[in-house]
């Protein structure tokens, strides 16, 4: 059974710092890796996909990476802003047809200003 | 942007009752699925749906739950008897043509059972 982890639990750095968000994953079979944020109450906002045959996304400040084999994913902010204080999760798709995606925890994130 | 759309977003109903949560997917999305998401625990599959039948369920959705589309646009979740343990928040989410596209939540419903 699939199971997501994800490293830390929290985080809090001042505005202005590069952070790294990590991710891993016990089955390597996976179709891809989707990483969400969360704000408080709200639902999950897709950031980034990688599909298994990828080894990183970006979009904007974000980039996201992805080793397959060794079953690990991590999420890079870049300059990170106030306006990016969420719980960032991260998602796997299984492989043997599965539809649905198994989440980790979280990493609940804030910068301060 | 397209959204997806969840109604209500809170839902308060006594123990036994039947309730249903309604999402309207993105409108030109073929796959949707619905998750949980228990107080301070992880986001749970529940189900997927594509052409009009379940794809893939899994073993959290036990015959209380039942799914359907009921017409073009809206896409529901109903739970026969709710038991205090069905407290959680459920999100729909909806992908374009497969799972393996990024799958796009709604802000969920707070379902609280009394």
């Amino acid at each position: 059974k699939q199971e997501v982890t994800q490293i830390p639990a929290a985080l809090s750095v001042p505005e202005g710092e590069n952070l790294v968000l990590n991710c891993s994953f016990t089955d390597s079979a996976i179709y891809n890796l989707q990483w969400f944020r969360q704000d408080p109450g709200k639902g999950l906002t897709s950031l980034l996909l990688i599909q298994s045959s990828q080894r990183e996304q970006t979009s904007g400040r974000l980039n996201a990476s992805l080793d397959k084999s060794s079953g690990r994913s991590t999420l890079y902010i870049a300059a990170s802003q106030p306006g990016d204080s969420a719980t960032y999760l991260c998602a796997v798709r299984s492989g043997g047809g599965a539809d649905g995606l198994t989440f980790g925890k979280g990493t609940h994130l804030i910068i301060q200003p | 942007e397209p959204e997806v759309t969840q109604t209500p977003s809170h839902q308060v109903t006594q123990m036994g009752q039947e309730v249903i949560l309604r999402c309207v997917p993105i409108s030109n999305h073929l796959y949707f699925y619905w998750y949980r998401q228990i107080l301070g625990q992880k986001v749970e599959f529940l189900v997927s749906f594509y052409n009009n039948e379940i794809s893939e369920k899994s073993e959290i959705f036990d015959d209380q739950f039942s799914v359907e589309r009921p017409d073009g646009s809206n896409f529901t979740l109903k739970i026969r008897s709710t038991k205090l343990e069905d407290s959680a928040m459920y999100f729909c989410a909806s992908s374009e043509v497969s799972p393996n596209q990024p799958q796009h939540f709604g802000d969920g419903t707070r379902l609280s059972i009394l």
